[in-house]
């Protein structure tokens, strides 16, 4: 089973309009974190936002939230105001375990277009 | 410096040589990984290291992808006989090793801007 599942390939949004990207993850542990990540053309991997399996409130950088439904195993991404130079593509990842920083599993991303 | 630094950030190659990729992590981080993402493909997983442990080597993809950290820090990863399957982008991470405690800084995971491998 896939451990991280992006189920939009592609998406587009109307620029100062805001956005939600799925996610939803597959895990036994009872503590683990997941990421968002975007990668713009040039292929740098930007970290964005971090929600840990325990934190009571969903996690927010800025014009990023997450919404974190741990009962449903969700975690979207919801991009306010959008930008032009918010198109990239955005990936979901997971770490799983405490105590030491494991390996991230990543979902196949999505590809977000904001039009103008 | 302040990031993660890979070198070289662009390499072309002949068939059947040997390649090295440099990275060298943040510094203070303990924990390094390696991903490969091949053209318009998700990230995966290759190799991660942490302090002074032995290496999870479990997503090399055969034993031509070796890896190792000298003295904690810089990292090496070696393809040999390349072969054009492995034309993909290379990224290294590092993070810092914490319990999670909620705080976004211990467990993030950050990039370099990757080694981008051409097999021809």
């Amino acid at each position: 089973a896939q451990k991280i599942t992006q189920t939009q390939p592609g998406m587009f949004v109307q620029e100062k309009e805001a956005v939600t990207l799925d996610c939803t993850y597959d895990t036994s542990d009872q503590s683990y974190g997941l990421f968002w990540y975007k990668q713009p053309s040039s292929g740098e991997m930007i970290f964005l936002i971090y929600q840990g399996s325990y934190d009571e409130q969903n996690a927010t950088e800025g014009r990023y939230s997450l919404n974190f439904q741990k009962a449903r195993k969700s975690a979207n991404l919801v991009i306010s105001a959008s930008q032009l130079g918010d198109s990239a593509m955005y990936f979901c990842a997971m770490r799983e375990g405490t105590g030491s920083a494991r390996q991230l599993t990543f979902g196949s991303g999505t590809q977000l277009t904001v039009l103008p | 410096g302040a990031g993660v630094s890979q070198s070289p950030s662009n390499k072309v190659t002949e068939k059947g040589k040997d390649v090295e990729l440099r990275c060298d992590p943040i510094s203070g981080h303990t924990a390094l990984y390696w991903y490969r993402q091949s053209l318009g493909q998700g990230l995966e997983f290759l190799i991660y290291f942490q302090g002074n442990s032995a290496p999870d080597k479990s997503g090399l993809p055969s034993d031509r992808f070796s890896a190792e950290r000298t003295g904690g820090s810089v990292s090496t990863l070696t393809i040999q006989r390349t072969q054009q399957e492995d034309s993909a982008v290379y990224l290294c991470a590092s993070s810092l090793n914490n319990r999670d405690r909620g705080r976004a800084t211990g467990n993030t995971i950050y990039f370099g801007e990757g080694s981008w491998l051409t097999v021809v």
